[in-house]
């Protein structure tokens, strides 16, 4: 079965960081393409951040690049998202996507992980 | 960007009722079109995807079809479970955009 675990999300002010990992099992993690959707509260879905199945290609969306970096550990199963330079903007539940194939189509998705910026 | 344009943005209907919804994508996407399943609080669960595939273990009562531009996907029998939040999502590029949903509530 597949199980895609968010975690590292909380409360954080303007400018500040934070790391999210998404723990990935029941699969064969090391194939597949991932990405970070977020979805602001009582809005629709915003695609954040892809990689590709080996790590060495990324895309992000043009409202995160530059802030946002997405990185995966194999030797883990882990996906992460380090996000710096937080803006109010920025607040949103961000879901873990496992790609079906190629790199947008996703089949699986993680439960969540809340980050909130305020001061 | 591909802009994804979802109609209705709600709709009401009742258990039994046959339910249909529309996406539209701003260009030819040919079939990388995909459905969501959203309910309050919870992670957006895949329906279809390739335009018409059904996901494995989603009941048959979802169906989707189009090509190109205009899409549908189609509830065949309501029930109590499916009032839930649908959204489209095109992946034929760089980035992939969702239509803004529709929310399906009860009549």
């Amino acid at each position: 079965e597949v199980q895609l675990l968010e975690s590292g999300g909380g409360l954080v002010q303007p400018g500040g960081s934070l790391r999210l990992s998404c723990a990935a099992s029941g699969f064969a993690f090391s194939t597949y393409a991932m990405s970070w959707v977020r979805q602001a509260p009582g809005k629709g879905l915003e695609w954040v951040s892809a990689i590709s199945s080996g790590g060495a290609n990324t895309y992000y969306a043009d409202s995160v690049k530059g802030r946002f970096t997405i990185s995966r550990d194999t030797s883990k199963n882990t996906l992460y998202l380090q996000m710096n330079s937080l803006r109010a903007d920025d607040t949103a539940v961000y879901y873990c996507a496992k790609t079906r194939e190629g790199w947008f189509s996703f089949d699986y998705w993680g439960q969540g992980t809340l980050v909130t910026v305020s001061s | 960007d591909i802009q994804m344009t979802q109609s209705p943005s709600s709709l009401s209907a009742s258990v039994g009722d046959r339910v249909t919804i529309t996406c539209r994508a701003s260009q030819d996407i040919s079939n990388y079109l995909a459905w969501f399943q959203q309910k309050p609080g919870k992670a957006p669960k895949s329906l279809i995807y390739a335009a018409s595939s059904l996901q494995s273990g989603v009941p048959s009562k979802f169906s989707g079809s189009g090509s190109g531009t205009d899409f549908t996907l189609t509830i065949s029998s309501l029930q109590p479970e499916d009032f839930a939040t649908y959204y489209c999502q095109h992946y034929k590029s760089y980035p992939p955009t969702f239509g803004q949903g529709t929310k399906v509530e009860i009549k």
